[in-house]
């Protein structure tokens, strides 16, 4: 069974905080690396797709990172807002296609 | 609102019974993913189909089986049902993006066995 951890679990900040999460993987078989936005009473909604090692991507305050050789990947969010309250997933994708997801940090961002 | 649908939103059913779940992409996305949410563990990945062909094989159950037909339209279908099947059912379709894969989740099918 493939492992694919996120920490940390979970995470209280105050409104302003900048925070930043873990993702890691497998450093074999590697195809690509997602993140995903996942609200309550939602469904998960995409953010990042990750392929190269050494990619970096950013969206508005958040931003993400790719190490593919060491298995791991940063979530950064600056300056964390109520809205920005949510479980951020990621998901390890195989060379053979097959999507593993970690099991989530939980962000709450308190006013 | 994803694009995806999913039907019906809820199902309550006993053990050994049988269900199917509906699953519609995007217009345009040609591949179907399911997944299983149950409450003690994250997301897992059942199944992948691409234009009607099975393409990517995770933790499905033989209990369970899936199939994408012509319209592209998909349905999982779950047999001999036992309370551990009781779980949130997700699927997804996708597009290549910028920077490969882009996945659309649907609502998901909560399902209940009693």
């Amino acid at each position: 069974i493939l492992n694919v951890e996120q920490s940390p679990q979970s995470l209280h900040v105050q409104e302003g905080d900048s925070t930043i999460f873990t993702c890691s993987f497998p450093s074999s078989n590697f195809y690509a690396l997602h993140w995903y936005r996942w609200e309550t009473a939602k469904s998960p909604e995409a953010l990042f797709v990750m392929t190269l090692n050494g990619d970096e991507k950013k969206k508005g305050r958040i931003s993400a990172t790719l190490n593919t050789k060491e298995g791991y990947s940063y979530l950064y969010i600056k300056g964390s807002q109520p809205e920005d309250s949510a479980t951020y997933l990621c998901a390890f994708i195989s060379a053979g296609n097959q999507f593993y997801f970690g099991t989530g940090t939980s962000l709450t961002v308190i006013p | 609102d994803s694009g995806v649908t999913q039907t019906p939103k809820h199902l309550i059913t006993a053990t050994g019974q049988r269900v199917t779940l509906r699953c519609s992409p995007r217009s345009g996305d040609l591949s179907v993913y399911w997944y299983q949410q149950s409450l003690d563990q994250g997301l897992q990945f059942l199944i992948q189909y691409y234009n009607g062909e099975e393409r990517a094989k995770g933790n499905i159950l033989e209990r369970f089986s899936a199939q994408q037909f012509p319209d592209l339209h998909s349905e999982l279908n779950l047999s001999s049902l036992e309370l551990g099947d009781s779980a949130l059912y997700f699927c997804a379709s996708s597009v290549w993006g910028e920077g490969g894969v882009e996945q659309y989740f649907g609502p998901g099918t909560r399902l209940t066995v009693t």
